[in-house]
């Protein structure tokens, strides 16, 4: 079984900064997917990025970007300038390929991101 | 846009009641998931639907079933509300891939039922 870890509960940062959110998992297989989902407070889940895992090139959404170290399985969000309107639970989540797996995630804790003004 | 919808934003239950939770989509996916979200433990799978009247255990179905009687349509069930099942529940879709059952597209959520078991 996949398991996902986000090992930050809490991180804060202050506008126009820049934070990167960690994630590790835990995987035997060599094709899957990751992603990053939003969670603002109003509560509805927004994803925010994706990585095919048989892509070399790190995945990139505006400010938002990732870096995929396929061999440490490790997959971080960066965000640049961040704003207020990026305050929310983040949730990393994985995705195993193959034929059964139905589009079942298996997500991480969460990370509680505070942007300050 | 994929609308994902929930029939409460919060609902209080008593201990030994029968709660229904619903969950509808618009836009025609095959896949439908039930999740509750607790702190410190993230989200985690109670059941899915792949088809109509189809359905398969996720991580911690105990206590609870599920309903997939049209395909636009997913319940959750807690035939008897314990005070262990107070928790932000979500319902999450996504559309199969090409060969039935494999999907690798984002999954879309409503926006949370926030239930309380008195």
């Amino acid at each position: 079984a996949q398991t996902v870890t986000q090992s930050q509960p809490e991180m804060s940062v202050q506008e126009a900064e820049t934070v990167t959110l960690s994630c590790t998992y835990d995987t035997s297989e060599s094709n899957y997917y990751l992603f990053w989902y939003k969670q603002p407070p109003s509560r509805q889940m927004i994803l925010v990025i994706r990585q095919e895992a048989y892509k070399q090139q790190n995945a990139t959404e505006n400010r938002f970007s990732v870096n995929f170290q396929k061999a440490a399985k490790s997959f971080s969000l960066k965000i640049s300038d961040s704003q207020l309107g990026d305050t929310a639970m983040y949730f990393c989540a994985f995705l195993g390929g193959g034929g059964t797996s139905y589009g079942k995630l298996t997500f991480g804790q969460g990370t509680i991101l505070t942007v300050h003004p | 846009d994929v609308k994902v919808t929930q029939s409460s934003r919060y609902l209080v239950k008593r201990t030994g009641e029968k709660v229904f939770l619903e969950c509808v989509q618009d836009m025609d996916h095959e896949n439908m998931f039930w999740y509750r979200q607790d702190p410190g433990l993230g989200l985690r799978l109670i059941y899915f639907s792949y088809d109509v009247k189809m359905k398969e255990k996720g991580d911690i179905p105990e206590g609870y079933s599920v309903s997939r009687e049209k395909k636009e349509r997913f319940s959750l069930i807690l035939e008897s509300a314990s005070t262990n099942q107070t928790s932000m529940y979500l319902c999450a879709s996504n559309p199969s891939g090409t060969g039935g059952s494999g999907s690798n597209q984002p999954q879309h959520f409503g926006d949370g039922t926030r239930l309380s078991i008195l």
